[in-house]
């Protein structure tokens, strides 16, 4: 069965240091999003991302963070300069065109810890 | 924006009882209602979803059920077994016809069946 996949699984970092995630989404899935799980609090919206732009963004998804899809297969999520706040469990997931906010799968999370 | 409400926030049952998980939401153009499980380490994983024009719907031992009017949907699990324990997740979106709205999660759902 088809999956998306995150890597790293996990990533330390010392606060104000630069940070890249990166997804591999389902290959015939044009939708990608970003999804952020502090630790005990709700799965929460970061931003959506279709025919190479973004469809949509939370309020979180302020000016540190931006995403790309730099080649035909991956998608990454870039945070400038982290903050302790911004520990938490990423996910990235995909949904299928004519599916917007729809049937999304998703990967099984970057757990970044900022120090 | 849109609220999702999620209890119990815990919910222990002995195996082969039925779980009963319950949400509330609060935009009435909502229109697309996801639930997800979450195992230890994995990312949330689609196990049913519903839309708004249908009121039930059932997939082997999983139900979703619909009120639009009440603005609540609930996951009905039968015959439970101790792989079904897992974090639940409900959510919420818009989506379609030009308006559309990323996932809104509820808290989740610690499911425990004891064998």
């Amino acid at each position: 069965e088809p999956e998306v996949t995150q890597t790293p699984s996990h990533q330390v970092t010392q606060m104000g240091q630069e940070v890249i995630l990166r997804c591999v989404p389902i290959s015939n899935h044009l939708y990608f999003y970003w999804y952020r799980q502090i630790l005990g609090q709700k799965v929460e919206f970061l931003v959506s991302f279709y025919n190479n732009e973004i469809s949509e963004k939370s309020e979180i998804f302020d000016d540190q963070f931006s995403v790309e899809r730099p080649d035909g297969s991956n998608f990454t999520l870039k945070i400038r300069s982290t903050k302790l706040e911004d520990s938490a469990m990423y996910f990235c997931a995909s949904s299928e065109a004519e599916a917007t906010n729809e049937k999304l799968f998703f990967g099984s999370g970057t757990q970044l810890s900022v120090l | 924006g849109e609220n999702v409400e999620q209890h119990p926030s815990t919910l222990s049952v002995q195996e082969g009882d039925s779980a009963v998980i319950k949400c509330t939401y609060s935009d009435s153009a909502s229109n697309y209602f996801p639930w997800y499980k979450q195992e230890l380490g994995k990312g949330p994983q689609l196990i049913i979803d519903i839309r708004s024009n249908v009121g039930e719907k059932k997939d082997q031992r999983i139900a979703v059920t619909l009120n639009k009017t009440a603005k609540h949907f609930s996951l009905h699990i039968t015959e439970t077994q101790p792989e079904d324990s897992a974090v639940y997740f409900c959510a919420a979106s818009t989506t379609g016809g030009g308006s559309q709205g990323n996932l809104i999660f509820g808290k989740g759902t610690k499911l425990s069946v004891k064998p």
